[in-house]
């Protein structure tokens, strides 16, 4: 398994801009989750999915962000607009039910 | 509320040196607890998890759960070593994840 595959690595957009983060899970895992990491708030837990179906989504920070996941093997974020304070790195995780999670590689999203 | 306190943002020791990073944890059930580790620009990795009890890379973490502690131990610390280090726990039925702030440990030659 190539393990939890983000899309794309860095990002660089315009202020006001349509970002889509993708993320593609561990065959089997059924808990998918997205986390947000900067140097002044650390890593937060955006939303999360068991499923395919959104648990809680209490860590989107604005009606900007949203997130979807259509089917077991593909979840996206978008943020429309962007801002300059939405600038982070973007995690992806997965997990099996009690076995831990697995982090992609994250992007690296700055708005300008 | 379920919270995971890391109180050093930045632990500074040379290399041989003993390392603790201390990780506190408020629960109301049965935690389970998590270290994770991320080098430097890379993707966050599971170090251990206490239900393991297992040695990772030299490193070692007991759950203490009358001082609500599971800090990270190594009695020798590497140059290799030098990355920043996130205390997790579990919370409730669905498996969500909850991070402290992390730790930062450098280790100097």
């Amino acid at each position: 398994d190539a393990g939890v595959i983000q899309s794309p690595r860095h990002e660089v957009t315009e202020m006001g801009q349509e970002v889509t983060l993708r993320c593609k899970p561990i065959s089997g895992h059924d808990y998918l989750f997205w986390y947000r990491q900067t140097m002044m708030r650390g890593l937060e837990l955006l939303i999360y999915f068991n499923n395919n179906v959104p648990i809680d989504d209490s860590g989107m920070p604005e009606d900007r962000f949203s997130a979807k996941m259509p089917n077991a093997s593909f979840s996206t974020l978008k943020i429309q607009p962007s801002e300059p304070r939405d600038s982070a790195v973007y995690f992806c995780a997965s997990s099996l039910r009690d076995y831990g999670y697995t982090f992609g590689s994250g992007t690296r999203l700055t708005v300008v | 509320a379920q919270r995971v306190t890391q109180p050093e943002k930045l632990l500074s020791v040379f290399k041989g040196a003993p390392v603790e990073l201390k990780c506190n944890y408020s629960y109301s059930g049965s935690p389970e607890l998590f270290w994770y580790v991320q080098y430097s620009r890379q993707r966050l990795q599971l170090l251990l998890r206490h239900i393991s009890r297992e040695s990772i890379k030299g490193f070692t973490a007991d759950l203490n759960k009358g001082e609500t502690s599971f800090h990270l131990k190594k009695p020798f610390a590497q140059e290799e070593d030098s990355a920043m280090y996130y205390c997790a726990l579990i919370s409730g039925g669905y498996n969500k994840l909850i991070f402290g702030a992390g730790t930062r440990l450098a280790v100097h030659p």
